[in-house]
């Protein structure tokens, strides 16, 4: 069975650093893109970009471009998606999904408080 | 970038009437490259069609894609209690992906 297991809600503070993980499992990870989308509070949804794990290759919407990172460890079938310097604008549900396409699979989503 | 308009924005029906919603591309979308996606309050998102007409796996038939270049169209033949949710479109044939701003179904 695919399953994308996200972490955990965090709630941060406005110029603290954060990185939030999304594990595949049940397929072969280094096979597939894996992407992140954003939904703010009571917003639709957001496509940040995608990320190729065999080889790390990365592709950045360009609303999103220079304002995240998206990194992968093949070693532990993990995605990852880090803030260097969080905004109060950060604050939202973050969605990793298996495909550079449409996608059938997704994670729970990971809750992103940025709060002072 | 490809801007999807969704509309209408509302969709006040009733369980067993037809629904039909549509998504407008700022261009031509190409090989229809266009999915449909349900989302329910607290749930990710769930793929309902894709290349515009073809259906997930386990999608009931009384979800229908329809469309072409610019506009297409999501029906769902007689809406069940469980069918009242946000539907969004999302293209993606071309760099980078977008998603429609949604529409709602809500109970009438």
């Amino acid at each position: 069975e695919v399953q994308l297991v996200q972490s955990g809600a965090e709630v941060k503070k406005p110029g603290e650093s954060l990185k939030i993980s999304c594990k595949g499992s049940g397929y072969s990870f280094t096979s597939h893109w894996i992407g992140w989308v954003r939904q703010m509070p009571g917003k639709g949804l957001e496509w940040m970009g995608i990320i190729y794990p065999s080889d790390s290759d990365t592709r950045y919407s360009p609303s999103f471009q220079g304002q995240v990172t998206f990194s992968v460890d093949k070693s532990i079938t993990t995605a990852y998606l880090q803030w260097s310097s969080l905004k109060a604008s950060d604050t939202a549900m973050y969605y990793c999904a298996r495909g550079a396409t449409y996608s059938i699979y997704w994670g729970q989503g990971t809750l992103v408080t940025v709060s002072s | 970038e490809i801007v999807l308009t969704q509309s209408p924005g509302t969709l006040s029906l009733s369980p067993g009437e037809r629904a039909t919603l549509s998504c407008r591309a700022s261009q031509s979308i190409s090989n229809n490259y266009l999915a449909w996606y349900q989302q329910k309050p607290g749930q990710a998102p769930r793929l309902l069609i894709y290349g515009a007409s073809s259906r997930a796996t386990g999608i009931p038939d009384r979800f229908s894609g329809s469309g072409s270049g610019t506009d297409f169209t999501l029906t769902i033949s007689r809406l069940e209690p469980e069918d009242f949710a946000v539907y969004y479109c999302q293209q993606y044939g071309g760099s980078p992906r977008t998603f429609g701003q949604g529409t709602k179904a809500e109970i009438k």
